[in-house]
């Protein structure tokens, strides 16, 4: 089983939508989350934090629930320049300081 | 100021090859990270630099594969005797510092093809 899993998509959703992406990690020993979005044959970029309390930037907030282990961002108000794959990551006690990256989410915000 | 650059951007290479990456991660950065991302897949973590420690190879899938780095500069991973299945985008990353609390900024990757 793998330590991320993310629904692969495709999620096409119409422009203002909002739209939420789900990510599970079956190590406990988690410490870290973060969202990274990745636009289509670029380099992933480190989009938001994950924190316990949840936390919010602009449009997309960020939630981590440690009792269910899962991970979770929320898009509001959807841009077509929002349109990318959405990597979840993690960062494990015992993983050597490397990050752990799940396959992604792809989305694709349409007019 | 500069990112993290990589060459070439594309390489194509018969199999049996031998091939060689290159990385320049972002002056100052200590840490830097090599990562593979084959096609509709998440990345996977090769081997991990910081400072003047000893590199962490964990994820190095074969000993084919091997990296080096000149102090905190430049880094070349080099896979020997390529095969199809080294068909991926290899990214590096570099960061201040080791760890969560530094963000990781990717180069652009080298997407490699071994026919």
């Amino acid at each position: 089983r793998k330590e991320v899993e993310q629904d692969p998509g495709p999620f096409n959703v119409p422009e203002g939508a909002t739209v939420a992406f789900n990510c599970t990690y079956s190590n406990s020993a988690s410490q870290s989350f973060f969202w990274y979005r990745q636009d289509c044959r670029k380099e992933p970029k480190l989009l938001m934090s994950v924190y316990s309390s949840g936390n919010e930037d602009g449009r997309f907030t960020a939630q981590l629930n440690r009792a269910s282990q899962y991970i979770s961002l929320l898009i509001r108000d959807s841009k077509l320049s929002d349109s990318a794959t959405y990597l979840c990551v993690g960062y494990f006690s015992g993983s050597a300081r490397q990050l752990t990256f799940g396959s992604g989410t792809q989305l694709t915000v349409l007019p | 100021g500069a990112g993290v650059s990589q060459s070439p951007s594309n390489k194509v290479t018969e199999k049996g090859k031998d091939v060689e990456l290159r990385c320049d991660p972002i002056s100052g950065h200590t840490a830097l990270y090599w990562y593979r991302q084959r096609l509709g897949q998440g990345l996977e973590f090769l081997i991990y630099f910081q400072g003047n420690s000893a590199p962490d190879k964990s994820g190095l899938p074969s000993d084919r594969f091997s990296a080096e780095r000149t102090g905190e500069s430049v880094s070349t991973l080099t896979i020997q005797r390529t095969q199809q299945e080294d068909s991926a985008v290899y990214l590096c990353a570099s960061s201040l510092g080791g760890g969560p609390s530094y963000e990781q900024y990717f180069g652009p990757g080298t997407r490699l093809t071994v026919t």
